[in-house]
C-alpha cells in the first residue's frame, strides 16, 4: 500500500528566509501524481504545487518549488521568501494515476517568525 | 465558475445524535465527491467517495454512512454519534482526478 511520510511534525522560519518540508512516499507505481496542499488556521485546504512523476522538471509556482527525486521517492516543497501568511500546516500527498484517491500525508505544522 | 459548498460549518451534538453534513458542487457535472475526516492535530482520513449518483465507496469500516442522491450532492451520515466521531469534516471534488481536490471550507463536529 502507498504511504506518505512527513517526517517534521513542525518547522519554523524567519519572514524573507527560505525554509524547505520533507515528504518521501513508498509506491511501487512508475506513473503517479504529487501534491503540496496548505492548510492555513482558517482549515481551509488549498493546493499549493503539483508534480507528475513522469516529468523530470520540477514544477514552481512563483515562491513555491519542488525537489523531487524519484529514483529516492522524495518530494520536498521549498517555500522562497517567506511570508507571515505561508505560515500553516502542510500536507504532502499523493495519486497513482488513474486512481482516484489521494493519500495524505501527517502534515509540518510552519511557523513564521517576524 | 466551479464552487464547492459544505454546511454546517460548526455543530454541536450530543452522543447518540443523529448527523447530517451536506455538500454540493456547483458549474461542473458527474464530479468525483470525497469526504475526509482530521482528528485534531492529525492528517486527513479519507471517509467515502463517489464517482456517481448512488455509488459510494468506504474506505473504513465505521459509525458514518454517505449518499450520493444528486449529480451533485454528497451527503455525510449518523444515525447515532459516537464522542470519536469528533473531528474537521472536510468535502472535496476533483474535476480530473490527475489534477487534485478541491475542498470545501470543512465543518467542525463536536459531539458532547
Amino acid at each position: 500500500a502507498q504511504t506518505v511520510t512527513q517526517s517534521q511534525p513542525e518547522m519554523s522560519v524567519q519572514e524573507a528566509e527560505t525554509v524547505t518540508l520533507s515528504c518521501t512516499y513508498d509506491t511501487s507505481e512508475s506513473d503517479y501524481y504529487l501534491f503540496w496542499y496548505k492548510q492555513p488556521p482558517s482549515r481551509q485546504m488549498i493546493l499549493v504545487i503539483r508534480q507528475e512523476a513522469y516529468k523530470q522538471q520540477n514544477a514552481t509556482e512563483n515562491r513555491f518549488s519542488v525537489n523531487f527525486q524519484k529514483a529516492a521517492k522524495s518530494f520536498s516543497l521549498k517555500i522562497s521568501d517567506s511570508q507571515l501568511g505561508d505560515a500553516a500546516m502542510y500536507f504532502c500527498a499523493y495519486m497513482k494515476t488513474s486512481y482516484d484517491k489521494v493519500i495524505f500525508g501527517p502534515g509540518t505544522s510552519l511557523s513564521v517568525i517576524p | 465558475s466551479q464552487t464547492i459548498h459544505q454546511w454546517p460549518a460548526t455543530l454541536v451534538q450530543p452522543v447518540g445524535s443523529p448527523l447530517s453534513l451536506e455538500c454540493t458542487v456547483e458549474g461542473t457535472s458527474n464530479p468525483n465527491l470525497y469526504w475526509y475526516r482530521q482528528a485534531a492535530g492529525r492528517g486527513l482520513q479519507l471517509l467515502f467517495y463517489s464517482v456517481g449518483i448512488g455509488q459510494i465507496s468506504s474506505e473504513v469500516p465505521q459509525n458514518l454512512s454517505a449518499s450520493r442522491p444528486q449529480d451533485r450532492q454528497f451527503i455525510l451520515s449518523s444515525k447515532k454519534l459516537l464522542l470519536s466521531d469528533s473531528g474537521f469534516y472536510l468535502c472535496a471534488w476533483s474535476p480530473n482526478p490527475n489534477y487534485g481536490y478541491t475542498f470545501g471550507s470543512g465543518t467542525r463536529l463536536t459531539v458532547v
